[in-house]
């Protein structure tokens, strides 16, 4: 079974540009999350999409964006970028309940896209 | 609001040493945790995770972590530690098995020692 997939692995852009990831899950994973992950604050929680709704967002500015499509894959877009924005973006997967209902909270990571903004 | 403290940003050990890395959590909630690891230019990767079942849980590599409500405690443990345990360690915590928002601690990096 194929693994979370990430596209690009590793990117470079200016201040001011926008940049587009993408995600694609686990086959039948239908939740998609996204994180954040730098040196300094560490891993955090930028937003959740199932059967291509936001379920969850994180505590960032609006620059910061994502979502789902019928085929549970995912993009997010940050747009104006900073050099703050520069960092490991990690997309997690998971498998629904048997309910049905959002994910089980074991997620299986990709190995990330790695942003630098000059 | 829930959170996770993991004591130490580095843990040096020896190989076949125990392996101790500490986690902390805070919750109003039962809360579902999570250890974590992380390799060099790799995503993360699930070691056990604690969903109330029982509080000692066993995971993958040898690892395994106690669930102390009491001392709102999560630590991981190994017995013996092998070189191909270095990277980074993640502990985190979400209210709810239903959402894919887990709020990880900072990390502990295990370097392990010939």
């Amino acid at each position: 079974k194929a693994g979370v997939t990430q596209t690009p692995r590793y990117l470079i852009k200016t201040r001011g540009q926008q940049v587009t990831l993408s995600c694609s899950p686990i086959s039948g994973h239908r939740s998609v999350s996204w994180y954040q992950q730098t040196p300094g604050q560490g891993l955090q929680f930028l937003f959740e999409y199932f059967s291509e709704t936001q379920r969850n967002k994180g505590n960032f500015p609006g620059r910061f964006s994502g979502r789902q499509f019928s085929n549970s894959r995912s993009e997010m877009n940050v747009s104006t970028l900073e050099l703050g924005d520069s960092a490991l973006y990690l997309c997690a997967s998971s498998y629904p309940r048997t309910s049905g209902r959002g994910s089980t909270g074991e997620l299986f990571f990709g190995e990330g896209s790695r942003l630098t903004v000059l | 609001a829930q959170s996770v403290t993991q004591l130490g940003s580095h843990v040096s050990v020896s190989e076949g040493a125990l392996v101790l890395l500490r986690c902390n959590y805070s919750s109003s909630v039962p809360p579902y945790l999570f250890w974590y690891v992380q390799y060099p230019n790799q995503g993360l990767q699930l070691l056990l995770k604690y969903t109330s079942a029982a509080t000692l849980v066993k995971g993958i590599n040898g690892f395994e972590a106690e669930f102390k409500k009491s001392e709102t405690s999560f630590h991981l443990t190994k017995p013996s530690a092998h070189m191909s345990d270095a990277a980074e360690y993640f502990c985190a915590v979400t209210p709810s098995s239903n959402t894919g928002k887990l709020i990880f601690g900072q990390g502990t990096t295990l370097q392990v020692k010939p």
